[in-house]
């Protein structure tokens, strides 16, 4: 069982819509929850991130965390074609504290 | 804050050869970070540091990979020989401690070649 899962893919979305996101973890004393963007040949910039149960909104985003599930999702409302990205799930603490690990991502495509 | 800053930004190297990869994190962060990405396997880590120890060193996939960091605002990684394989996008990160985990900032990446 890898220790983060994602989709990978690709989601397609129509400009305007909700995208939805998800990802699963395996350590179950993870503390800390990011979400990712990547464009192509760029490097990861951070969107979001959730440390307890429930919703947290920035915008146009809302991350969820439900650690009784080991379940996270990224919620994109309003979707704009500059939203095509792939889209990395990483987790943080539990078993190794400082360690950081990323899911494989989730390719969204957003069309007009 | 110049943000993490990584070099080179590309090397092509023939197979058999040394490569050095260099990073400085962003000042007054405690942790470093070296990732690879490939699109077979995504982003990988390869060790992290902690005030300038290495604590998890799991990910190095051999012993032609070798990481340092010899103060707090440098660190190199190391493919003494490199083979095609190798060939990936490598991520320098640095993170501050925060209670319950805090977000690693990234550099932008050194393009390795190896043919």
């Amino acid at each position: 069982q890898k220790e983060v899962e994602q989709n990978s893919g690709p989601l397609s979305v129509p400009e305007g819509a909700i995208a939805s996101l998800n990802c699963t973890y395996s350590d179950r004393g993870s503390q800390s929850f990011f979400w990712y963007r990547q464009y192509s040949g760029k490097s990861p910039e951070l969107i979001m991130f959730i440390y307890s149960n429930g919703d947290k909104e920035d915008g146009r985003f809302t991350a969820q965390l439900n650690k009784a599930s080991q379940y996270v999702s990224l919620l994109i409302r309003d979707s704009q074609p500059s939203d095509s990205a792939t889209y990395l799930c990483a987790v943080r603490g539990g078993t190794s504290y400082g360690k950081l690990t990323f899911g494989q991502g989730t390719i969204l495509t957003v069309h007009p | 804050d110049a943000g993490v800053i990584q070099s080179p930004r590309h090397e092509v190297t023939e197979m058999g050869q040394e490569v050095t990869l260099r990073c400085k994190p962003i000042s007054g962060h405690d942790y470093l970070f070296w990732y690879r990405q490939t699109m077979m396997r995504g982003l990988e880590l390869l060790i992290y540091f902690n005030n300038n120890v290495p604590i998890d060193d799991s990910g190095m996939p051999e012993d032609r990979f070798s990481a340092k960091m010899p103060n707090a605002s440098f660190s190199t990684l190391k493919i003494q020989p490199s083979e095609p394989r190798d060939s990936a996008v490598y991520f320098c990160a640095s993170s501050p401690h925060l209670p319950g985990g805090s977000p690693l900032h990234f550099g932008n990446g050194t393009r390795l070649t190896v043919t």
